[in-house]
């Protein structure tokens, strides 16, 4: 299996922070990466997919970068909403696998 | 906007078969892959499994020789089964599109394996 590894777990930041959130995978997996919102007791919302594709109707404030192995996930500009649990996901070759999530909380 | 929703039992004995269905409304299960992924405290999010309405599957090897899905186009639903589940199998199941991106899920259901 594909393993993916968040960094940071937890992350504390302010309103108006830009906030940056990296995604390791153990082998290449070329731009198969997806990025997940989710909120207490809720669903994962997707963000992105395809490692740079803002899923429709998604807030311009989030982007995803990266390719291969190294992947991030950034927030321009923090909203009271965005504090939530983020998650990696790669679609690359199942089983499908996810990261352990970044808990983002308000400073 | 397609939507999901998950039913069947909260609670399920050791040793027995979890069963649990999803019921695809505004938008029809044809040409797409579905999905089985589980939440729980100690795993994360886990992939269980997919089905393509055609009836092909692919499944996690970790759950593998427990695991079926299986898929009714006519009542646009799709259904997962796990057999001798343990207190381990206890977690948030959510049903969702694979796109093969998780676009579309439903809001999970709960599943407490408990005697």
């Amino acid at each position: 299996d594909i393993q993916m590894t968040q960094s940071p777990s937890s992350l504390s930041a302010s309103v108006g922070d830009r906030v940056t959130i990296t995604c390791r995978a153990s082998q290449s997996i070329r731009s198969y990466l997806n990025w997940y919102q989710q909120k207490p007791g809720k669903a994962p919302k997707l963000l992105i997919h395809a490692a740079s594709s803002l899923q429709s109707g998604v807030s311009s404030r989030f982007s995803g970068s990266g390719s291969g192995t190294d992947f991030t996930l950034t927030i321009s500009s923090l909203q009271p909403e965005d504090f939530a649990t983020y998650y990696c996901q790669q679609s690359y070759i199942t089983p499908h696998t996810f990261g352990q999530g970044t808990k983002l909380e308000i400073k | 906007q397609v939507q999901l929703q998950e039913s069947g039992p909260g609670l399920v004995k050791p040793s027995e078969t979890l069963s649990l269905t999803c019921t695809v409304t505004g938008g029809s299960i044809s040409s797409y892959y579905w999905s089985w992924i589980r939440q729980s405290p100690g795993k994360g999010l886990e992939w269980i499994g997919y089905i393509f309405y055609s009836g092909s599957t692919n499944y996690n090897p970790s759950l593998k020789s427990r695991v079926t899905i299986s898929v009714d186009t006519s009542k646009n639903q799709f259904s997962l089964k796990l057999s001798s589940v343990t207190a381990a199998d206890t977690a948030v199941y959510y049903c969702a599109r694979d796109y093969p991106y998780f676009d579309s899920w439903g809001q999970g259901t709960l599943v407490t394996v408990s005697s």
